[in-house]
């Protein structure tokens, strides 16, 4: 299994430019999540999913959206880009059927906006 | 509010030694507490993983333990080496499985 894998690895836009970053897992497993990380910090929830058409807003979702029509894939969409939406994200999911839901991420999409 | 805090926020120890990272979160109705690894430019390793009804949980020369009542883990890590060398990051989640993390622990260990 490859797990969690992220595309693209790095990427600059542009102020005002829009771009989709994408994570796919091959686990099978339902929920999915999008974090953002800033230098120095801890991990912030961007949005997550609990199944294919099902998603939420976690604690910073302005500037993003997402889509879920597969169990697989969960992208990440970034519209009107911002220099404040510069960081490092990250995709990750977990299984329900452990009833632990460990979460395993994927190793990242650096993004710079200038 | 959850809140997730982890002192130090940084350690820098000589190989060989036993040490203990601390995590404490601010409410004590989690679902879980996950301790990760993260080397630099990298994505997040998974350690240990601790029910809430657990109170530790051991891998290797890592060990894990939770008291919820007081909300508190430390992170024991036995032996240091240089390859253990890393930012070491506290997650807990709730009910909905969302985790909140800390700002993590940076660890050096000179050989």
């Amino acid at each position: 299994n490859a797990g969690v894998t992220q595309t693209p690895k790095f990427r600059i836009l542009k102020i005002g430019q829009s771009m989709t970053l994408q994570c796919t897992q091959d686990m099978n497993h339902n929920y999915m999540y999008w974090y953002r990380q800033d230098p120095g910090m801890g991990l912030k929830l961007i949005y997550y999913s609990v199944g294919a058409g099902i998603t939420d807003k976690g604690e910073v979702p302005n500037g993003y959206n997402v889509s879920r029509s597969t169990t697989e894939d969960f992208p990440l969409r970034l519209e009107l880009a911002a220099p404040s939406q510069t960081s490092v994200y990250f995709c990750a999911s977990s299984a329900t059927s452990t009833g632990a839901y460990e979460q395993y991420f994927g190793p990242g999409t650096r993004l710079t906006v200038t | 509010k959850q809140e997730v805090t982890q002192i130090p926020a940084a350690l820098s120890v000589p190989e060989g030694e036993n040490l203990v990272l601390n995590c404490s979160f601010t409410d004590s109705a989690i679902y879980n507490l996950q301790w990760f690894r993260q080397d630099p430019g990298k994505g997040l390793t998974s350690l240990l993983l601790i029910q809430s009804s657990q109170r530790e949980q051991t891998s290797g020369r890592l060990n894990a333990s939770l008291d919820k009542s007081s909300g508190r883990s430390t992170l024991y890590i036995a032996a240091s080496q240089p390859g253990d060398s890393a930012t070491y990051l506290c997650a807990v989640s709730d009910s909905s499985y969302k985790l909140i993390f800390g700002s993590g622990t940076r660890l050096l260990v000179r050989p």
